[in-house]
Parts: C-alpha cells; structure tokens; sequence
C-alpha cells in the first residue's frame, strides 16, 4: 500500500531563507509524486509534479523538488522564502499505472517570518 | 482559468440529516473525484467517477455515500443520514484523463454535524 510521510508539520522561515519541506513516500511501484499547496479558503492547487522523467522537478513560484529512490523521498525547496509562500503543502503519491486516487501525506504548514 | 467550483461552501447539519455537497467540474474534464479532509487530519480519497459510474472507491465510502452526475455540469456526493464524524471539509477534484494526471481541486465545502 502507498502512504506519504511529511516531517514536521509546521515549518518556519525567515523570508528571503531556504525553504525546505520533507516528505518520504512508500509505493510498491513506481510512483507519480505530487506536491500541492493550499492558500487559506482556497482549493489545492499544484505546484509541481514527478512522472519518471528528470528527477528533479520545477514548479510554479520558484519551487522544486527532487526525486531520490535511493531515499524514497521527494523533498520540496525553494531558496528564497517570499511572505506570499505561506500556506498549507501537501506531498502525495499515486501509482504509474492507472490508478486514479491520490495518497496524501498530513500537510505542513509553512510560516514566513518578516 | 478555468476552476472546480464548490456549494455551499460551509454547511452545518443535524446529525441524521441528509447532505448533499453540490460541484461543478472543470467542463471538458472526464474524471471525477471527492476527497476529505478531517481538521487535523490527512486529506482522505473517497471515491472516483467516470463515465456515469463509480470506477473507485475507499473503505470511507460506505451504503450512507452516494455521488451523482445529475446533468452534464453537476457532480454531487450526498450523504444519506449524517453522523458527527463526517464533519470534514470536502474537496471536489476532476482532471482530463485518470492514471496519474493532474486533479484540479475545488476550495472544498466544510460540514459540520452537530
């Protein structure tokens, strides 16, 4: 069975600071990786997204993240923290082949400290 | 751009009442899904729709669960008979394709049972 792990739950940075949000996955399979970020009152928007191709992935808003299956990881950064990056991240995970359903990790709130 | 559009955007109930959460898919998306999310709790998938059918469903999506393709626009999840632990905020989601495309979501229609 697939799952996701975030650590930590709560992130703070400084702005114009490395943002570095953790997630570990688990699949059977090869996995399609996804990061998605909730601003408040708003739905889950994607940020970025890894299907087999580079393993390091670039996404909207400065961010990336990369693809390590020695780790099975899928770390998300972004070198430079701005105020407007504060939101809700969720990593998920979903299956090559086919399957429909998303697996998501817990989220991690991002903090931006002026 | 277009958007998945969710009603109502917050609904408080009685428990043993009946809910019916009410989305607007992205109109040339074929796919089409309800997720949860329990406060403090990991985004949940619930059940997936293709082709006036269910193609995919979680242990979640028990007999009280129901989705419904009404018309050509509506997608709808009714709960037939509320209990307190199906208070959660309900996203909406459809893509182009299923396998691992991306969902775009809806900002999620927040339930309170009482």
């Amino acid at each position: 069975a697939q799952s996701v792990t975030q650590l930590g739950s709560h992130v703070s940075v400084s702005e114009g600071a490395l943002v570095l949000l953790r997630c570990n996955y688990s699949s059977s399979v090869p996995p399609y990786l996804f990061w998605y970020v909730q601003y408040p009152n708003q739905g889950l928007q994607l940020l970025l997204k890894y299907t087999s191709a580079a393993t390091l992935v670039k996404g909207i808003n400065g961010f990336e993240a990369e693809f390590k299956k020695s780790e099975t990881s899928f770390h998300l950064t972004k070198p430079s923290a701005h105020m407007s990056d504060a939101a809700e991240y969720f990593c998920a995970v979903s299956e090559e082949q086919g399957a429909q359903k998303l697996v998501f990790g817990q989220g991690t709130r991002l903090t931006i400290n002026p | 751009e277009p958007e998945v559009t969710q009603t109502p955007s917050h609904q408080v109930t009685q428990m043993g009442q009946e809910v019916i959460l009410r989305c607007v898919p992205i109109s040339n998306h074929l796919y089409f899904y309800w997720y949860r999310q329990i406060l403090g709790q990991k985004v949940e998938f619930l059940v997936s729709f293709y082709n006036n059918e269910i193609s995919e469903k979680s242990e979640i999506f028990d007999d009280q669960f129901s989705v419904e393709r009404p018309d050509g626009s509506n997608f709808t999840l009714k709960i037939r008979s509320t209990k307190l632990e199906d208070s959660a905020m309900y996203f909406c989601a459809s893509s182009v394709r299923g396998g691992a495309n991306v969902l775009t979501f809806g900002a999620g229609s927040r339930l309170t049972v009482l």
